[in-house]
């Protein structure tokens, strides 16, 4: 299976400020889907990122505060903008493996914003 | 797309097998089963994957009657490190949305 490797693992930002998470995929995939996990919540998904054209967002999420990147087929990432205290969760970006795979996900990232 | 509902949470013992119980009334025609194990601080984790009927893998089987309304993951002898959030997910492998999920804690 795909192995994602995600950066930063955890991160402490000031409001106002943004940041961009990495997830490094170690073969190619057509798909790459990132997620959001709240505090003690389940995965909200935000986007789901194709090579070579736009992300496409999930209801309540907008380009301007997360937008993602996906220059190739092993790489994207997903920047939080405008960060507010509200932003401080888990983000996951994920890979599908085969048909019968189900999914890959990276470790995640710890944001706190302050 | 088919809403799932599962318990919140679970307790079991060392040793026990556990039945989680998913249901999805609304699953449609070309839609899988997948279940995710996930541990604090860790991405969710492929467990299983069934259409219908039964599929059995080294980690768990999963149960499909004929309707496909429900589904369940049974973990056989469950150990302390069983102790996590199980989701159910039902779709077609290019949405994946999840459900709140199922707190498994396995006590000694």
């Amino acid at each position: 299976s795909a192995v994602i490797s995600q950066k930063p693992s955890r991160d402490i930002c000031q409001r106002g400020t943004s940041l961009t998470i990495q997830c490094q995929v170690d073969s190619q995939v057509t798909m790459m889907f990132w997620y959001r996990q709240q505090p003690g919540q389940s995965l909200t998904l935000i986007a789901t990122a194709n090579q070579g054209s736009e992300a496409t967002y999930e209801s309540g999420f907008v380009i301007d505060k997360f937008p993602i990147s996906r220059p190739n087929l092993t790489f994207s990432t997903l920047t939080v903008s405008n960060l507010s205290p509200e932003d401080s969760s888990i983000y996951l970006c994920s890979v599908r493996q085969g048909i019968s795979d189900g999914y890959t996900f990276g470790s995640g990232t710890r944001l706190t914003v302050v | 797309l088919a809403k799932t509902t599962q318990p919140i949470s679970m307790d079991s013992y060392e040793g026990q097998e556990v039945n989680i119980t998913c249901s999805h009334n609304n699953i449609a025609t070309n839609d899988y089963i997948t279940w995710y194990q996930q541990f604090p601080s860790q991405g969710p984790r492929f467990i299983i994957q069934g259409y219908k009927t039964k599929v059995t893998n080294e980690v768990a089987s999963l149960f499909i009657p004929a309707d496909r309304k429900s589904s369940t993951l049974s973990l056989p002898r469950v150990s302390l490190s069983d102790t996590a959030v199980y989701y159910c997910l039902v779709g077609d492998n290019n949405d994946m949305r999840f459900g709140a999920g199922t707190r498994l804690t396995v006590k000694p």
